[in-house]
C-alpha cells in the first residue's frame, strides 16, 4: 500500500530564517505530488506540483521553491522566510488518467509559525 | 476555466439530524473528476469518493450518500443521522486533463451533542 510522509510535524522559525520541508511517497513510481497551504480557517492553497523528476510548475509566485530531486521526494524550501509564510503546509500525491488527476492522498501536514 | 463553489462556509446541526453539504463547480471538459474531501481538527485530509463524470449514478456508503447531476452541475453530499464525530471540514474538488486539481473553499460542519 501506499504512504506518504511529511516532517517535521511542527515547526517554529523567525523570520529571515531558511526553510527546507521534505515529503516522501511510498508504495508507488511516478506520482503527481504537489505542496499545498492552508491559512488557519482558510481553504487549500496550491504552491507547487510536479509530473516527474526535476519538474516543477509554481502556481503562486513567493519566496518560496520547491524541488523534486527523485521520483518519490518532494521538498519544499525557502531562503527567508516572512511572517507570511505561516500556515500548515500540506504534501499530496495522486496518479492519473488521460481524463484528469485521480484522488490526492495528503501527508499529515507541517504546521509552521514565523515569528 | 474551473470552478467549484461550496457557498456554504459554516453548517451547525444539532445530532441525529441530516444535513447536506452542496458543492456546484464549472468546467467546459466533458470528461472529469468530481471529490470530497474531510479534514478533521487533526488537519490531515481524507479522501471521502471519486466520482467520473460519465457516471451520474448515486452513492450511498453507511451514513453518507452523494447526488451528482450533470444537469445543475452540482454534486452534494448528504450525512445521515449526524454524529460528534463528523464534525470537520469537508472539501469538493475538481480534475480533468490539462488542469490543476480545484478545491472548493471548504465548508465547516459542527455537530452539537
Amino acid at each position: 500500500s501506499q504512504t506518504i510522509h511529511q516532517w517535521p510535524a511542527t515547526l517554529v522559525q523567525p523570520v529571515g530564517s531558511p526553510l527546507s520541508l521534505e515529503c516522501t511517497v511510498e508504495g508507488t513510481s511516478n506520482p503527481n505530488l504537489y505542496w499545498y497551504r492552508q491559512a488557519a480557517g482558510r481553504g487549500l492553497q496550491l504552491l507547487f506540483y510536479s509530473v516527474g523528476i526535476g519538474q516543477i510548475s509554481s502556481e503562486v509566485p513567493q519566496n518560496l521553491s520547491a524541488s523534486r530531486p527523485q521520483d518519490r521526494q518532494f521538498i519544499l524550501s525557502s531562503k527567508k522566510l516572512l511572517l507570511s509564510d505561516s500556515g500548515f503546509y500540506l504534501c499530496a500525491w495522486s496518479t492519473s488518467d488521460r481524463w484528469g488527476d485521480y484522488e490526492q492522498y495528503f501527508g499529515p501536514g507541517t504546521r509552521l509559525t514565523v515569528t | 476555466a474551473q470552478k467549484v463553489t461550496q457557498a456554504q462556509t459554516e453548517i451547525s446541526v444539532v445530532e441525529k439530524e441530516d444535513v447536506t453539504l452542496d458543492c456546484v463547480y464549472e468546467t467546459r471538459d466533458t470528461t472529469y473528476y468530481l471529490f470530497w474531501y474531510k479534514q478533521p481538527p487533526s488537519g490531515e485530509l481524507v479522501f471521502l469518493i471519486r466520482r467520473n463524470s460519465f457516471d451520474e449514478q448515486n452513492e450511498i456508503s453507511g451514513r453518507y450518500s452523494w447526488n451528482f447531476q450533470k444537469s445543475t452541475s452540482s454534486f452534494n453530499f448528504t450525512i445521515t443521522a449526524s454524529q460528534v464525530v463528523d464534525s470537520a471540514v469537508y472539501f469538493c474538488a475538481l480534475s480533468s486533463i490539462g488542469n490543476q486539481f480545484y478545491f472548493g473553499t471548504g465548508t465547516s460542519l459542527t455537530v452539537i451533542p
